[in-house]
């Protein structure tokens, strides 16, 4: 079974600051991991994925995460918080064979103070 | 590419009455999953299709829910006789298969909040 830890339900970071959202795994086989972002009422977008290439991984809005095996970590980050940066943030796992079924985080709510 | 379309994005409704969600997934995926996101928590997965055929179920899925995908495009997600409990936002997403060029990732759609009264 996978599964994933997201540590802090909720963030506040003023506006500049770094963004730090902490994501734990765990899987018995290499895992594919992604975070996506939700706004209110909206569905969920894809912001990045690791997928066993490169362990840093750039994605969209300037976030960026990079996946530790000794630490079972896939930690998001972004050098520079911005106020439309505020939402809602879930980590998922899924396998790298079979469907792409993902195992969701319980979320880390974004505040951004101004 | 329209991406994933969900309706109705609301439908409040009293308990014990019948809902029917409908999904339209992205044109030339082959794979389509619902899930359901209460408030506060992280999406969970219901079902799971492969074009027409319904290949995994949760045991969060009890009997008063129906999932068909009949030719293999769009989804309807039936609940029957609602309950309080059924409030909740019910995700769909898209795949197409990694053996078909897909690369692991879902395509969410905008959701169909549900408030049963």
């Amino acid at each position: 079974a996978q599964s994933v830890t997201q540590l802090g339900s909720h963030v506040s970071v003023s506006e500049g600051a770094l963004v730090l959202l902490r994501c734990n795994y765990s899987s018995s086989v290499p895992p594919y991991l992604f975070w996506y972002v939700q706004y209110p009422n909206q569905g969920l977008q894809l912001l990045l994925k690791y997928t066993s290439a490169a362990t840093l991984v750039k994605g969209i809005n300037g976030f960026e995460a990079e996946f530790k095996k000794s630490e079972t970590s896939f930690h998001l980050t972004k050098p520079s918080a911005h106020m439309s940066d505020a939402a809602e943030y879930f980590c998922a796992v899924s396998n790298n064979f079979g469907n792409e079924k993902l195992t969701f985080g319980t979320g880390t709510r974004l505040t951004i103070i101004p | 590419d329209t991406g994933v379309s969900q309706n109705p994005r609301h439908k409040i409704t009293k308990r014990g009455q019948n809902v029917t969600f409908r999904c339209d997934p992205i044109s030339e995926h082959n794979r389509l999953y619902w899930y359901r996101q209460t408030l506060g928590q992280g999406p969970e997965f219901l079902t799971y299709f492969q074009n027409e055929a319904q290949l995994e179920k949760s045991r969060l899925l009890s009997d008063r829910f129906s999932a068909e995908r009949p030719k293999g495009s769009f989804s309807t997600l039936e609940i029957q006789r609602t309950e309080q409990g059924d409030s909740a936002m019910y995700l769909c997403a898209s795949s197409l298969a990694r053996s078909q060029g897909g690369t692991g990732e879902l395509f969410f759609g905008e959701g169909s909040r549900l408030t049963v009264l």
